[in-house]
């Protein structure tokens, strides 16, 4: 199993650009979720999902749009870049419960110039 | 809305020497879950442990321990025998259903 994945690693867009980061599982999880990481700062909540077809609000969803067409793939699109958005993005998915680990994606650094 | 505080931005540790990093948390909820997350330069974030805040027994996964007071909000991290491979930033973290708070992070530093 690869468990989570994203695509891309890397990307640097100019302000005004949009662009979409994947996310893939294979684990067959109901929940998924897209996190950016600051320097200094732990990670932040942007949106998640909690089965194919739903997506929901996190702690700082303004500037992103998630998809979740399929239950193992949720798709976050940043429509207008602005440099604030340069940041680490990971992404999470874990089975229903509350208890259960959030497994993590390897991240995608984003530079917005 | 929930907070997490790490107060120790750095630690550092001589090898095979116990350190324990601290964490509180501002919560009005009565039921919620707490979790230590390391992330290695690598930046891949791995779960060390996890507590349920019904339990009063403080979770252990090997050399891994936490000291949860709940009255106190407190959720430290005790990492006995410490080894180089512990150097990581290590994340407190909080979650009430699916809204998962992280703290900022303390950068631990085990020396040879």
């Amino acid at each position: 199993n690869a468990g989570v994945t994203q695509t891309p690693k890397f990307r640097v867009l100019k302000t005004g650009q949009s662009m979409t980061l994947l996310c893939a599982q294979d684990m067959n999880h109901e929940y998924m979720y897209w996190y950016r990481q600051d320097p200094g700062m732990g990670l932040r909540l942007i949106h998640y999902s909690v089965g194919e077809g739903t997506t929901a609000k996190g702690e700082v969803p303004d500037g992103y749009n998630v998809s979740r067409l399929k239950k193992q793939n949720f798709l976050l699109g940043l429509e207008s870049a602005a440099p604030s958005q340069t940041s680490v993005y990971f992404c999470a998915s874990k089975n229903s419960g509350s208890y259960n680990e959030q497994f993590f994606g390897p991240g995608t650094r984003l530079t917005v110039l | 809305a929930q907070t997490v505080t790490q107060s120790q931005p750095e630690m550092s540790v001589q090898e095979a020497e116990t350190v324990t990093l601290s964490c509180t948390y501002d919560t009005s909820e009565n039921n919620y879950y707490l979790f230590w997350y390391k992330q290695p330069p690598s930046r891949q974030m791995i779960l060390v442990i996890r507590q349920e805040a019904y339990k009063q027994q403080n979770a252990t996964e090997n050399r891994f321990s936490v000291n949860f007071q709940k009255a106190a909000k407190s959720f430290s991290l005790k990492i006995s025998d410490s080894q180089l491979g512990d150097t990581a930033m290590y994340f407190c973290a909080f979650m009430k259903q699916n809204d998962m708070r992280f703290g900022a992070g303390t950068r631990l530093t085990v020396k040879p």
